[in-house]
């Protein structure tokens, strides 16, 4: 079974710098997915990023990169350059490639941007 | 054009109560999901179907039963509702059960409250 730990209930950032949002998993498939979600307050899920786990390079999309450590099995979600739009809770989850396939989510950090 | 929605964004009924929520995805997807959101925000897997087959079908007490009349369409009915029943239901839909690097299209959610 997989299990994705998210340490920081909770997380403040100045607007403007950039934040990280921890994640680590644990899995026995050699293969799988990562991924980040954002859920505002209104509620809806906003799939943010995407890495796999042979990928060679970090995932990047537009202020969103996400800093993969595969020896360590960490995901970690940096945002750039944070806006106060950015406030909202953020998932971390992953998918593996074998037989039990569904997405698995941890339990949220919500990051809040100060003015 | 919502790619993902559900009906009724917000329901409030009585305990012992049996109710339904409606999904339809209009993205050509072949899987589709159920997930619970707890008041924690914690998001588990209920069930998923692929192409109209059950494939996933957690611990999740028999009262909850999915219905998939075709594959755009994944519906949830609830029998004999509980307190603890009250969530966020969100129904989410993905291109295929093997399809790699794609994340899940979710639903604004239903805010179930059984009083």
């Amino acid at each position: 079974a997989q299990k994705i730990t998210q340490t920081q209930p909770g997380m403040f950032v100045q607007e403007k710098e950039a934040v990280t949002l921890d994640c680590t998993y644990d899995t026995s498939d050699p293969s799988y997915g990562l991924f980040w979600y954002k859920q505002p307050s209104s509620g809806e899920m906003i799939f943010l990023i995407y890495q796999g786990s042979y990928d060679q390079q970090n995932a990047t999309e537009g202020r969103y990169s996400l800093n993969f450590q595969k020896a360590r099995k960490s995901a970690n979600l940096v945002i750039s350059a944070s806006q106060l739009g950015d406030s909202a809770m953020y998932f971390c989850a992953m998918r593996p490639t074998g037989s039990a396939r569904q997405l698995t989510f941890g339990s949220g950090t919500q990051l809040t941007v100060l003015p | 054009d919502t790619a993902v929605s559900q009906t009724p964004k917000y329901l409030v009924t009585q305990m012992g109560n049996d109710k339904s929520i409606k999904c339809e995805q209009n993205l050509g997807h072949d899987t589709m999901y159920w997930y619970k959101q707890d008041s924690k925000k914690f998001l588990k897997i209920m069930f998923s179907y692929n192409n109209k087959e059950l494939i996933i079908n957690e611990t999740v007490p028999n009262r909850f039963s999915p219905k998939s009349p075709d594959k755009a369409h994944l519906n949830l009915h609830i029998n004999s509702l509980e307190l603890g029943d009250s969530a966020v239901y969100f129904c989410a839909s993905s291109q295929s059960w093997e399809a790699e690097g794609y994340g899940y299209t979710f639903g604004s959610g239903t805010r179930l409250t059984v009083v």
